[in-house]
């Protein structure tokens, strides 16, 4: 399966900064994806990073919060904009190898706490 | 209702014991399963993966699919302390992950 490395691994920031966080994998993958992993909960799409277009995001998230670029078929970033402690998640990048590009493998995540 | 159900636990259970987890699910139009298991500040990590109906094995793990039932279970044999973690299951509809609370599972040595 690909490696996929996240930088940070984990942050404290203050409130109204924003974070981007980077996510590079050692194999050429169609599909990224972040997701949100909130403290005692389970795992959370937040968008799909697309190569050469915009991002399609899932119900709830919007691009100005979280922009995410998608420059080739090995790196992403997802920036948190504006942020509050709400926010305060682990965030975690996965790819899609094999066939019908699937399963998905994920990253070790960021983890980010708000002050 | 949430489209995946699961039993959050926590579950403990001696060393050499079988682990039994299950997961349901609402919507027919998944078309993998997945089983991940998520140690203590590490990402989840890929454990069984299967699209269709019936028993995979993989050493100490068994994966089953009962897709007429809607219902997924792993089975963990000879259970050991490292396999002590969050074990998540998750299903994909088109290529959406939709993913289980996780169960929490603690082997005692």
């Amino acid at each position: 399966s690909a490696v996929i490395s996240q930088k940070p691994s984990r942050d404290i920031c203050q409130r109204g900064t924003s974070l981007t966080i980077q996510c590079q994998v050692d194999s050429q993958v169609t599909m990224m994806f972040w997701y949100r992993q909130q403290p005692g909960q389970s795992l959370t799409l937040i968008a799909t990073a697309n190569q050469g277009s915009e991002a399609t995001y899932e119900s709830g998230f919007v691009i100005d919060k979280f922009p995410i670029s998608r420059p080739n078929l090995t790196f992403s970033t997802l920036t948190v904009s504006n942020m509050s402690p709400e926010d305060s998640s682990i965030y975690l990048c996965s790819v899609a190898t094999g066939a019908d590009d699937q399963p998905q493998h994920f990253g070790d995540g960021t983890r980010l706490s708000i002050l | 209702q949430k489209e995946v159900e699961q039993d959050p636990g926590p579950l403990s259970v001696p060393e050499g014991a079988i682990v039994s987890l299950n997961c349901t699910y609402s919507n027919s139009a998944f078309q993998y399963f997945m089983w991940y298991r998520q140690y203590s500040r590490k990402g989840p990590e890929l454990l069984m993966y299967t699209y269709s109906s019936g028993n995979k094995e993989d050493g100490r793990f068994t994966a089953q699919v009962d897709k007429s039932s809607k219902y997924i279970s792993l089975f963990i044999r000879d259970s050991q302390p490292s396999d002590s973690a969050t074990y998540l299951c998750a299903m994909i509809n088109d290529y959406k992950l939709s993913f289980g609370a996780g169960t929490t599972v603690t082997v005692r040595a």
